[in-house]
């Protein structure tokens, strides 16, 4: 099966950079994904890593390294509007997606 | 711009029931999903299926099935409401390649009283 860790909160603040951990466990690994969800909303796609590497989108960063089963979201020049949960997901075999319990962010001023 | 309706924003049930909720993609996409989304515990796979007709169960397919006899629709079926069903159940879709981004939709919050 596959499991996945994320710290459960980070709090910010605005201006400056976060960084969000993902260690995951699988049987089976096509690549590592991650997604943003405000309040009230649906999750939305940020990212997706393959290979070892940083993987960089304006603001946001992304990193894999797959000898330690691990990555993280990296989200600079923070603003208010980042104030969301953000989730890391494994994508597995037969495209089976296994989210973590995800990462509420809060940004303060 | 790709769609995912779920058929219901809301939902209230009693205990007991057979509870169906529905999904439409119009991207013609190979793989659909159900999640449910409950506070703590992150979104759970519940089952997916990568083509017509072929399902597979996710971590918590218990007390839940699917079914999927069209390319663009996919339902969930709670054979037998209980309480501990209720929760945000999102259906989301997926291209073929691995790096195609799951697309959701908004959501169906079902109470089961």
């Amino acid at each position: 099966g596959q499991s996945l860790e994320q710290p459960s909160e980070v709090t910010a603040v605005e201006g400056a950079i976060v960084q969000i951990n993902c260690t995951y466990q699988t049987s089976g690994f096509y690549g590592l994904s991650w997604y943003q969800q405000h309040d009230g909303g649906a999750p939305t796609f940020l990212s997706y890593n393959a290979l070892d590497g940083l993987e960089e989108t304006g603001r946001f960063s992304s990193f894999l390294s797959r000898s330690d089963s691990y990555g993280y979201l990296l989200l600079q020049e923070l603003q208010m509007k980042d104030s969301a949960s953000y989730f890391c997901a494994v994508i597995g075999g037969y495209q089976k997606v296994t989210f973590g319990i995800g990462t509420k962010l809060q940004v303060i001023p | 711009d790709v769609k995912v309706t779920q058929s219901s924003r809301y939902l209230v049930k009693r205990t007991g029931e057979k509870v169906f909720l529905e999904c439409v993609q119009d991207m013609d996409h190979e793989n659909m999903f159900w999640y449910r989304q409950d506070p703590g515990l992150g979104l759970r796979l519940i089952y997916f299926s990568y083509d017509v007709k072929m399902k597979e169960k996710g971590d918590i397919p218990e007390g839940y099935s699917v079914s999927r006899e069209k390319k663009e629709r996919f339902s969930l079926i709670l054979e037998s409401a209980s309480t501990n069903q209720t929760s945000m159940y999102l259906c989301a879709s997926k291209g073929s390649s691995y790096n195609s981004p799951l697309h959701f939709g908004n959501g169906t919050r079902l109470t089961v009283t």
